[in-house]
């Protein structure tokens, strides 16, 4: 089983949509969590860290199920600024071993 | 600031050279990383260092070294390159008190 699952997608929604994406991990004593926005060929950048008790920012959703595994990110009224592969990632064994999934890719369509 | 510089943007290899990947950042991080991304892939973490001087293995060390020899500077080293390293390689840096890591613009690496 690998570390970090993601579903690759494509996901491809209209403007205005709401899309949910789902992460998965392996190790159970993983401390934190992560999900990273990248553009196509460039570098990742931060989106938001995942807390426990769920973080939001302005559209963006991020929750955390330790019981279950996995956290996802939910966002809502998609924009066209919105398309890029977004990258979960989890320190499964100390916060500076950073496991990355292989990212689900969004594309948002006028 | 200019962040996290990344040298070359590109480079072609032939099978058996070596070369050096130079990363650079201007945010006074103790913490810097190089990680590899494949095609499709997420990135892998090649090797860490939480300040000069100290540096630990990640992910996927072998194949690479690297040196800190001070705060600003975290070179990857390729001693024997191989099709297997064919790659976009990130550097990243951060502070030691948040866990968000500045990546740097990548250098995309072909070994033929």
């Amino acid at each position: 089983r690998k570390e970090v699952e993601q579903d690759p997608g494509p996901f491809n929604v209209p403007e205005g949509a709401t899309v949910a994406f789902n992460c998965t991990y392996s190790n159970s004593a993983s401390q934190s969590f992560f999900w990273y926005r990248q553009d196509c060929r460039k570098e990742p950048k931060l989106l938001m860290s995942v807390y426990s008790s769920g973080n939001e920012d302005g559209r963006f959703t991020a929750q955390l199920n330790r019981a279950s595994q996995y956290i996802s990110l939910l966002i809502r009224d998609s924009k066209l600024s919105d398309s890029a592969t977004y990258l979960c990632v989890v320190t499964p064994y100390n916060n500076n071993d950073m496991r990355f999934g292989a990212g689900t890719r969004l594309t948002v369509k006028p | 600031n200019a962040g996290v510089t990344q040298t070359p943007k590109f480079r072609i290899l032939k099978i058996g050279q070596s070369m050096t990947l130079q990363c650079a950042q201007d945010m006074n991080h103790n913490y810097m990383y190089w990680y590899r991304q494949d095609p499709g892939m997420g990135l892998k973490l090649i090797y860490y260092s939480v300040g000069a001087g100290i540096t630990d293995k990640g992910e996927v060390p072998n194949g690479y070294n690297v040196s800190r020899s001070t705060t600003e500077d975290f070179p990857l080293r390729l001693e024997l390159a191989a099709p297997s390293q064919t790659s976009v390689y990130f550097c990243a840096s951060r502070l030691a008190v948040t866990y968000e890591q500045y990546f740097g613009p990548g250098t995309r690496l072909t070994v033929t």
